[in-house]
């Protein structure tokens, strides 16, 4: 069975940074391509970012571009998404979801980590 | 950058009755990157339909996906009192994009 773990959310103030951490297990996880993917308070999902399954290629939504940084270790099963300058905007619950095979969805999803960015 | 544009933004149904929920797109897109997810309050989205028309694995059949070009549906068949829930259709083009939902409530 696929499990995803986020944790490292929290309450921080604009401009701070704050790292999430996601743990999987239930598949071959260098296999995949791994997101994150965030929902603001009462709104809806919005894709963060995306890491290729060795690692070695990612993307970012032009609203954290420059400011988010994705990451994993394969060795370890874990994802990472480095979070800097931080704005009340990005105030969400974050999960991550695993890539489905060969496909570009997302056919598992942890159970997210609330970021809150306030003063 | 492809909009998708869900609709309606709620629909109020009974228990038994028969669910028809659309997505957009504002440019035509490739059905093997439209997929569907449900979401209840309080918990991840979870994956009903890829490739347009394909279910997920363990997803019951009365859920079903069609379309193909800029118009996309996600049919729920005798709505169960578990379906009533928020609906997202995705698409992947460059980057991946969500519509804004759709609630599916109890009338």
């Amino acid at each position: 069975e696929v499990q995803l773990l986020e944790s490292g959310g929290g309450l921080v103030q604009p401009g701070e940074s704050l790292r999430l951490s996601c743990g999987a297990s239930g598949f071959t996880y260098s296999s995949y391509a791994m997101s994150w993917v965030r929902q603001a308070p009462g709104k809806g999902l919005e894709w963060v970012s995306v890491i290729s399954g060795s690692g070695g290629g990612a993307s970012y939504a032009d609203s954290v571009k420059g400011r988010f940084t994705i990451s994993r270790d394969n060795s370890k099963k874990m994802l990472y998404l480095q979070m800097n300058s931080l704005r009340a905007e990005d105030t969400a619950v974050y999960y991550c979801a695993k890539g489905m095979w060969s496909r570009k969805n997302f056919d598992s999803w942890g159970q997210g980590t609330l970021v809150t960015v306030s003063s | 950058e492809i909009v998708l544009t869900q609709s309606p933004g709620t629909l109020s149904l009974s228990p038994g009755e028969g669910a028809t929920l659309s997505c957009r797109a504002s440019q035509s897109v490739s059905s093997s990157y439209l997929a569907w997810y449900q979401q209840k309050p309080g918990q991840a989205p979870r994956l009903l339909i890829y490739d347009a028309s394909s279910r997920a694995t363990g997803i019951p059949d009365r859920f079903s996906g069609s379309g193909s070009g800029t118009d996309f549906t996600l049919t729920i068949s005798r709505l169960e009192p578990e379906d009533f829930a928020v609906y997202y259709c995705q698409h992947y083009g460059s980057l991946y994009t969500f519509g804004q939902g759709t609630k599916l409530e109890i009338k």
